[in-house]
């Protein structure tokens, strides 16, 4: 199965922090994305790259960066955490071709105070 | 910016009845419907999906019917079990051919026993 891996899995973070969560997928998917759970919201598109040197913003991309400096690697940076931005952050590949299938990695829990 | 609404937000149901969750779409022009399980504590993962060429598809105790002259589609899940409790996704294409998914807001399933 397609391996997406996320750090830190859980981050505490200060308000007007910076905080930057990392994601590497082994795949060699070209698509990556970067979405927040929230309850009542479900999974909303922050961020997502097409390859390297690559990156779109999403539905929601206000207060985040990314970062997609190889293939396997993309990062999403808050410059300036804000306690809104408290939530699970999900981080998943995809080759949005004949199979469609998005692979998602563990999470991270975030907790801006 | 285009949404997918998902209902219900909370299904209760006894073990070996069957559950049903219904999504509507905006665009027309989306193409490719998958659904996401995601169990407490773990990542969403893909259980099945279906593409517009199709109204029906069903593997493994789930059932997935699209409408698209009324832009809906539903997961049924029979013979439920205890093991079927989790979040469920529906998502849509943003448009034909999209690299975008859409999520709905998620469906929290519990199955009784």
């Amino acid at each position: 199965e397609a391996a997406v891996t996320q750090s830190p899995r859980n981050k505490v973070a200060v308000t007007g922090g910076k905080v930057t969560l990392s994601c590497n997928q082994t795949n060699n998917h070209n698509n990556m994305y970067w979405y927040r759970q929230d309850t009542g919201h479900g999974l909303r598109l922050i961020h997502y790259s097409y390859g390297a040197g690559s990156t779109e913003k999403g539905d929601i991309p206000d207060g985040y960066k990314a970062s997609r400096p190889s293939q396997e690697n993309f990062s999403l940076i808050l410059e300036l955490a804000t306690p809104s931005q408290t939530s699970v952050y999900f981080c998943a590949s995809g080759v949005m071709g004949a199979q469609n299938t998005l692979y998602f990695g563990a999470g991270t829990r975030l907790s801006v105070l | 910016g285009e949404q997918v609404e998902q209902l219900p937000s909370i299904l209760r149901v006894q073990e070996g009845s069957s559950a049903s969750i219904n999504c509507t779409y905006e665009n027309s022009a989306s193409n490719y419907f998958p659904w996401y399980k995601q169990e407490p504590g773990e990542n969403p993962k893909l259980i099945i999906d279906i593409r517009s060429n199709m109204e029906r598809k069903q593997t493994q105790g789930l059932i997935v019917l699209l409408d698209k002259k009324a832009k809906r589609f539903s997961l049924h899940i029979t013979d439920t079990q205890p093991g079927d409790s989790a979040m469920y996704f529906c998502a849509a294409s943003a448009s034909s051919g999209s690299w975008q998914l859409i999520f709905g807001s998620g469906t929290q399933l519990t199955v009784m026993p």
